[in-house]
Parts: C-alpha cells; sequence; structure tokens
C-alpha cells in the first residue's frame, strides 16, 4: 500500500523550531518529487514547498511565507522528506501534510499531488 | 502569482443532484489544474488532473473540463459520500503553486 506518515508535530513557542518527517511506503521514494501543504485551522490550502527528485536535482522551491524559514530535505536511503521549520510564528499554525508530486511530463514540476499523509498539527503559541 | 477564484463558496445540493463547481484563475494556465476533495478532519484526496483527466480510482461521476482561465468540476449525480470540500489547484505557474478558496458541498 502506497502510504505517507507525517510526524513531528507539536506545540512550540514563537521563534523556535521543529523539524517534521514524512516516512514513506509503497513506492520507490526516490522517483519522486514530495511537497509539503498546510491548512491552517478552518481555513483552506497553502503549498508550502517541495524538493525534485535527484534525477532532476534534488533542488527546492518555497512559498513566500516560508523561505528562508523553512527547509525541505529528503532521505532517499531511509524513504523520509523532512521539513525543518525555524523562527516559527505564530501564523504557521495549521496542519501540515506531505505529498507525493505528480509530474505526468517528467520534467521535474508539478502537475497535482496524488498521494497525501494524514497531516501532523503544529501549534506555535507562546 | 496566480491567484484561484472558486464559486460558489458553498452550495446546497440533494442526493441525485448534478452539481458545478468553477475555478477561475487570474491569468492563463493551460490545462495545468487539479481538483481534489476533502472530508472534516481528512487530507485531501486528488480527484482531476490536467483539467480533465480522472484520476486512477476516482468514480465516473466526477468530471473536470476547461482550459484558460475557466474550469468546472461536475458532480453528474451527488452521492452521500460526496459532501465535502472541493479545491482547484494551478501548476501552471510557480513558486508559488496556488489553490482555490474551496467550495463546501452540503446537503439540502
Amino acid at each position: 500500500e502506497v502510504q505517507l506518515v507525517e510526524s513531528g508535530g507539536g506545540l512550540v513557542q514563537p521563534g523556535r523550531s521543529l523539524r517534521l518527517s514524512c516516512t514513506a511506503s509503497g513506492f520507490t521514494f526516490g522517483d519522486y518529487a514530495m511537497s509539503w501543504v498546510r491548512q491552517a485551522p478552518g481555513k483552506g490550502l497553502e503549498w508550502v514547498g517541495f524538493i525534485r527528485s535527484k534525477a532532476y536535482g534534488g533542488t527546492t522551491e518555497y512559498a513566500a511565507s516560508v523561505k528562508g524559514r523553512f527547509t525541505i530535505s529528503r532521505d532517499d536511503s531511509k524513504s523520509i522528506a523532512y521539513l525543518q521549520m525555524n523562527s516559527l510564528k505564530t501564523e504557521d499554525t495549521a496542519v501540515y501534510y506531505c505529498t507525493r508530486v505528480m509530474d505526468t511530463a517528467m520534467v521535474g514540476s508539478i502537475d497535482a499531488f496524488d498521494i497525501w499523509g494524514q497531516g501532523t498539527m503544529v501549534t506555535v503559541s507562546s | 502569482d496566480i491567484q484561484m477564484t472558486q464559486s460558489p463558496s458553498s452550495v446546497s445540493a440533494s442526493v441525485g443532484d448534478r452539481v458545478t463547481i468553477t475555478c477561475r484563475a487570474s491569468q492563463g494556465i493551460s490545462s495545468w489544474l487539479a481538483w481534489y476533495q476533502q472530508k472534516p478532519g481528512k487530507a485531501p484526496k486528488l480527484l482531476i488532473y490536467a483539467a480533465s483527466s480522472l484520476q486512477s480510482g476516482v468514480p465516473s461521476r466526477f468530471s473536470g473540463s476547461g482550459s484558460g482561465t475557466d474550469f468546472t468540476l461536475t458532480i453528474s449525480s451527488l452521492q452521500p459520500e460526496d459532501f465535502a470540500t472541493y479545491y482547484c489547484q494551478q501548476a501552471n505557474s510557480f513558486p508559488p503553486l496556488t489553490f482555490g478558496g474551496g467550495t463546501k458541498v452540503e446537503i439540502k
């Protein structure tokens, strides 16, 4: 079964750091780009960023709201994607979803997100 | 940034009804559009990609159409399990990749 499982969420004070993990199973993790999407309580979906597969350089892209504070990385040997979140703000409070990227043209881009994890809650509050 | 505007924000419908949701992009995105369904407390689920391609396992009562700036998601005969919130997402130009604000399909 193709599956993504996030972990690492919790309550953190503003200005502190947190690292989320996304453990994949059921597919060849290294062949896929991975992305993070978040959803603030009662709000819509917001793309956070993504990391390409090694075949496309393993490069990353981020939303402006997190650029310079968040870092996405991957360990293909462990089938894990990470979201390192630094200098957290109260507005970062959200459920964070790990997603697998669908890239039908195989050009290192994003068509859609075809597999989603169950999400992990991050609460930034003093 | 490309803005995605969904309408209506909510719709009340009955089982068996035909439901249409619209998504408009602030600039042309060709066919780089996806639709998702999200039920309360659950992760979104991909329904449609490339504007009209049905994701594997998704019932055929769901269909997508459109290109350029105007897109629609149609549920041909609403089923009890279809009551949920639906989001569109553009993939033509990023960063940032952007989602619509969502359309909640409620029971009439």
